[in-house]
């Protein structure tokens, strides 16, 4: 299994441009998340998943899309990217939400908006 | 809305020594999980253990163990014979044992710990 892998793992972006995260899961989650982290701040949950075709807001869902047409995939859209974006960038998963299962996590897409 | 506080930003820990990161939570609910991950500079997440509320029992996994206190709602971690590799940003969480928008992993803002030779 390769878990949960994310791609790019570093990023560049102009302000106003576009771009797409990806993330894929190989272990028939149901549950997949993307989180940003900034220092000070934690990990912040920016929209979750609950299954294919459900996707919801989380606590920081402004200047993000996502759409879940697989099981397996979970893009993370920035439709106009902005310095505010600057983060690294988490994509996990898990077998379903709340419980107690371990939340899987990948290895995270470092963002830099110019 | 649950909340998970770690008031330490910061610890530092002797190499062979004890450390305790300390975290507290806000909920209402009875039925509930707390986390403990941590994130080595690799900035992979990895999970370091697991307490149900409904257990009494403080989880230990070898050299980690924490103190649950439902009352108090705090758990702490305890690192015991602290090695350098265990120098990471270690995050408390908190996740309700109910599904949809409730289940999601709620976390604290971290610990740096720092261990010296």
């Amino acid at each position: 299994n390769a878990g949960v892998t994310q791609t790019p793992k570093f990023q560049v972006l102009k302000t106003g441009q576009s771009m797409t995260l990806q993330c894929a899961q190989d272990m028939n989650h149901e549950y997949m998340s993307w989180y940003r982290q900034d220092p000070g701040m934690g990990l912040r949950l920016i929209h979750y998943s609950v299954g294919a075709g459900i996707t919801d807001q989380g606590e920081v869902p402004n200047g993000y899309n996502v759409s879940r047409s697989t099981t397996e995939d979970f893009p993370l859209r920035l439709l106009s990217a902005a310095p505010s974006q600057t983060s690294v960038y988490f994509c996990a998963s898990s077998i379903t939400t709340g419980g107690g299962y371990e939340q899987y996590f990948g290895p995270g897409t470092r963002l830099t908006v110019t | 809305a649950q909340t998970v506080t770690q008031s330490q930003p910061e610890m530092s820990v002797q190499e062979a020594e004890t450390v305790t990161l300390s975290c507290t939570y806000d909920t209402s609910e009875s039925d509930y999980y707390l986390f403990w991950y941590k994130q080595p500079p690799s900035r992979q997440m990895i999970l370091v253990i697991r307490q149900e509320a409904y257990k009494q029992q403080n989880a230990t996994e070898n050299r980690f163990s924490v103190n649950f206190q439902k009352a108090a709602k705090s758990f702490s971690l305890k690192i015991s014979d602290s090695q350098l590799g265990d120098a990471a940003m270690y995050f408390c969480a908190y996740r309700s044992d109910y599904g949809g928008s409730q289940g999601n992993l709620i976390f604290g803002k971290g610990t740096k710990l720092s261990v010296k030779p």
